[in-house]
């Protein structure tokens, strides 16, 4: 079946980096672009970014422009989510999810990994 | 940006009841939008796509509808496990895509 296994939780120091990874399976990979979505504690859903799995193009939200970094690695059929210079406000859970459709909706999505920036 | 704005944004209802969630964009996304269900240490669920087409496997009691700046989702006759959150999408501006901020769904 078609699925998204993301990497463990994550606890970070203010000014650290973070790598989320995402293994997708049960598909054609380079098929279908992943995007990234965070979500802080108790708060909704916020687009990190995207990224093209069949060229390596990517657009990340502006407010994250400079921090972010997002790539994939084909043989492995993974995609990775750099976040540099972390600070609380970056605390959150962080999803991938596969873009369906040619504007595209999200599924499946991966289940998730707890970023946590503390001191 | 285009801005996307739900309301409510949480509701108490009971089992059997008809329930409306409504999305609004700040700009037209045509028909590009989207409804998500999440429930909580869950990811969320794509419940419609594309303003009214259901997902497989997505019980016929929702359903969406609207164009342009206005849309809904309905459930016909709410069932315990449809307490949730719910979220709009717009995917007009694919791969840059908003979220609405989210209805609550709670038992009354």
């Amino acid at each position: 079946q078609v699925q998204l296994v993301q990497s463990g939780a994550e606890v970070k120091k203010p000014g650290a980096s973070v790598v989320v990874s995402c293994k997708a399976s049960g598909y054609t990979f380079a098929n279908f672009a992943i995007s990234w979505v965070r979500q802080a504690p108790g708060q909704g859903l916020e687009w990190v970014g995207w990224i093209s799995t069949y060229n390596g193009k990517t657009d990340y939200a502006q407010k994250l422009q400079g921090r972010v970094t997002m790539t994939t690695d084909t043989s492995t059929t993974t995609a990775y989510m750099e976040l540099r210079s972390l600070t609380s406000d970056d605390t959150a859970v962080y999803f991938c999810a596969r873009n369906y459709g040619s504007h595209s909706w999200f599924d499946p999505w991966g289940q998730g990994t707890l970023v946590t920036v503390s001191s | 940006d285009i801005q996307m704005t739900q309301s409510p944004s949480s509701l108490s209802a009971s089992v059997g009841d008809r329930v409306t969630i409504t999305c609004r964009a700040s700009q037209t996304v045509r028909g590009y939008l989207n409804w998500y269900q999440q429930k909580p240490g869950e990811a969320p669920k794509v419940l419609i796509y594309a303003t009214s087409s259901l997902q497989t496997g997505v019980p016929s009691r929702f359903s969406g509808n609207g164009s342009g700046t206005d849309f809904t989702l309905t459930i016909s006759s709410l069932q315990p496990e449809d307490f949730a959150t719910y979220y709009c999408q717009q995917s007009y501006r694919t791969p840059l895509v908003t979220f609405g901020q989210g209805t609550k769904v709670e038992i009354k």
